[in-house]
């Protein structure tokens, strides 16, 4: 199984200030089909996980453009150019490649 | 985009059966988004992170499952595209089953619509 690994596991930020969450696999996560199913998930507090960003860097429908995702083959990164209270929650990087799909183990964004 | 209703929550022994339901609902033009849609189910332990279970490919591309190693031979991933329902069946049951279960629609392998998830607790 692919393993994800997210540093680091709490980001205490300033409203207003960027923050970003890094996501290691322990091998590539190219597909055959050329393609990098890197996706990243937020989850809210209470609530269920949404897909923020697919295929690395991929913004989801409404997922606002404070949110950025880059990265290639094993390293890849998810800025925010600006916290906002609403962001607040765990993010989860995840790893589509490959069955079985993998998450990392959350990333918990707390507001300083 | 789809929207999803898990049901079938309950407190099950350890060695216990369950079936939880996905039921689904949202279209296109050319008909119901579930029937081309491959489908997953992730699940979530309290206070800990996600996992995913399994997923169910669509008839068009065989309609075939893939299961994570903890739960292959125990749960059973089914769908009716009749009823726009995807189902999970659990059986022999284990008290580290004990999570919030998510239906989720599955796009370019990733997790796309989510339902608001069940909670399957296992205790004796």
């Amino acid at each position: 199984d692919i393993v994800m690994t997210q540093t680091p596991l709490s980001s205490p930020v300033t409203l207003g200030q960027p923050a970003s969450i890094s996501c290691r696999s322990s091998q590539s996560l190219v597909h055959s089909d050329g393609n990098t199913y890197l996706s990243w998930l937020q989850q809210r507090p209470g609530q269920p996980p949404r897909l923020l960003i697919y295929k690395i860097s991929n913004r989801f429908s409404g997922v606002p453009d404070r949110f950025s995702g880059s990265g290639a083959g094993t390293d890849f990164t998810l800025k925010i150019s600006r916290a906002e209270a609403e962001d607040v929650g765990v993010y989860y990087c995840m790893q589509g490649t490959q069955f079985p799909y993998t998450f990392g183990q959350g990333t918990k964004l707390e507001i300083k | 985009e789809v929207q999803l209703v898990e049901s079938g929550e309950d407190l099950v022994k350890p060695g216990g059966s369950l079936r939880l339901s996905c039921a689904a609902s949202g279209s296109t033009a050319s008909g119901s988004i579930f029937i081309d849609s491959w489908m997953n189910w992730v699940r979530q332990a309290p206070g800990k992170g996600l996992e995913w279970v399994g997923l169910i490919k669509n008839k068009k591309d065989g309609g075939t499952t893939d299961y994570a190693a903890p739960v292959k031979g125990r749960f059973t991933i089914s769908r009716d595209d009749s009823q726009n329902t995807l189902y999970l069946q659990m059986n022999s049951l284990k008290t580290e089953d004990t999570a919030v279960y998510y239906c989720i629609t599955d796009w370019f392998y990733t997790l796309r619509d989510w339902g608001q998830g069940i909670l399957v607790t296992v205790s004796s």
